[in-house]
């Protein structure tokens, strides 16, 4: 079975500055996708970035960017010029390319992320 | 993106009762859709996968005849709490892929706050 691993279960970061989200996971399948979503006070899960495990160029979405290191099977999250909307609890997932259309997502934990202004 | 509505957003009880959530893919079929449950400052726990005209299949300690599931349209997905208690107290959340393949991307409702008093 699939596990996502988020170690960390708080972050803080100044508005403007950059933070890294970190998110490991662990599977023995080659073709998977991986995910961030955020979950704002509102509850309402926010897809914010995606990554297909064969391409090897790591996704890119405004300020959001991803390190996916697939040997290592790592996938963080780099939030750049923090804004105050970003405050929420970010959630890595991971759902494999198998099982057609019920494939579904495995979660991690999540972190709370807060911005300070 | 597609848009995934659920309703009630929250919804209050008395224990004993069952209450109904509905989730409905607003401008898209969805054969496929999944209920998660979520507690305050955690991970979204799946509960069941729903496709349309078969029975949901559900994971391993969540109570099939206590959470039913009807997806009886390409549309709309149910969750029934029966006799709830208020150990259901929790936020319900589905999610419906827009594509029959896995590589079709998941929506999230708003979610459903349930209070069994």
């Amino acid at each position: 079975a699939q596990t996502v691993t988020q170690s960390q279960p708080e972050m803080s970061v100044q508005e403007a500055e950059t933070v890294t989200l970190s998110c490991t996971y662990d599977t023995s399948e080659s073709d998977y996708y991986l995910f961030w979503y955020k979950q704002p006070p509102s509850r309402q899960m926010i897809l914010v970035i995606r990554q297909e495990a064969y391409k090897q160029q790591n996704a890119t979405e405004n300020r959001f960017s991803v390190n996916f290191q697939k040997a290592a099977k790592s996938f963080s999250l780099k939030i750049s010029d923090s804004q105050l909307g970003d405050a929420a609890m970010y959630f890595c997932a991971y759902r494999s390319a198998l099982d057609g259309a019920n494939s579904k997502l495995t979660f991690g934990k999540g972190i709370t992320l807060s911005v300070r202004p | 993106g597609a848009v995934v509505s659920q309703h009630p957003s929250w919804v209050i009880c008395k224990s004993g009762t069952s209450v109904k959530i509905e989730c409905r893919s607003l401008d898209f079929q969805a054969t496929t859709m999944f209920w998660y449950r979520q507690f305050p400052k955690q991970s979204l726990m799946l509960m069941a996968t729903s496709n349309e005209g078969s029975k949901a299949t559900y994971e391993q300690g969540v109570e099939k005849d206590k959470f039913l599931i009807n997806h009886a349209s390409l549309t709309l997905s149910t969750l029934t709490v029966t006799s709830a208690h208020p150990e259901d107290s929790s936020f319900y959340i589905c999610s419906a892929r827009d594509r029959p393949v896995a590589a079709g991307e998941l929506f999230f409702g708003e979610g459903s706050r349930l209070t069994v008093l």
